[in-house]
């Protein structure tokens, strides 16, 4: 069981560039997002979608676009890179959105540099 | 809206001595509360999660936390580390959803354990 893959594992970009980052879970969880890690800062909630067509913003949106056509697939696009999004990128999914026993799983992360 | 203060930054124990981290939330119903372990170019693992009942709960390897509703706190301990145990610690607490759901998680700032020999 693979879990929740996300790919690339690194990436650099230049101000302006855009790219997508990806995220897959084979778990069939209803529920996925995106966080954003910073050194001192913990982790803060870029996206979220609770299923297929439904996505929504969570702390720190702005930059960042999500859709969720599938179950399995949730990416990030960064639509022009800022060095401000130079950070730890992490796509977690839950089983459901609302159920007690439904712990965030996490992917191993995505190392972007912006410069 | 939620909030989790995770006093400590770094904490040095040295391998087979107790340990506890320290986490604090605020939050205005009944939380619910997690702890994370992230090893270095890893995700984060769930090590245990606090929904209600018991407030010992144990999770997984060899860790246990306690919710104090009168302290606000959810901290983390273990009677005695391993050098594997030298990692990042998360807080977390959900907005009412446990999935960490429509809400997302809140988490701290982290806590960075070193062990020494």
């Amino acid at each position: 069981n693979a879990g929740v893959t996300q790919t690339p594992k690194f990436q650099v970009l230049k101000t302006g560039q855009s790219m997508t980052l990806q995220c897959a879970q084979d778990m069939n969880h209803e529920y996925m997002s995106w966080y954003r890690q910073d050194p001192g800062m913990g982790l803060r909630l870029i996206h979220y979608s609770v299923g297929a067509g439904i996505t929504d913003q969570g702390e720190v949106p702005n930059g960042y676009n999500v859709s969720r056509s599938t179950t399995e697939d949730f990416p990030l696009r960064l639509l022009s890179a800022a060095p401000s999004q130079t950070s730890v990128y992490f796509c977690a999914s839950s089983y459901s959105a609302t159920g007690q026993n439904s712990p965030l799983h996490f992917g191993n992360g995505t190392r972007l540099t912006v410069t | 809206a939620q909030s989790v203060t995770q006093p400590d930054i770094h904490i040095t124990v040295s391998e087979g001595a107790s340990l506890e981290l320290r986490c604090n939330y605020s939050y205005g119903a009944t939380p619910y509360l997690f702890w994370y372990v992230q090893s270095p170019g890893q995700g984060l693992q769930l090590l245990l999660k606090y929904f209600s009942g018991d407030t010992l709960v144990q999770g997984i390897k060899g860790f246990e936390a306690e919710f104090k509703r009168s302290q606000s706190s959810f901290n983390l301990r273990k009677p005695s580390v391993h050098w594997s145990d030298a990692a990042e610690y998360f807080c977390a607490v959900g907005a009412g959803r446990p999935g960490g759901g429509a809400d997302g998680l809140t988490f701290g700032k982290g806590t960075h354990l070193i062990i020494q020999p």
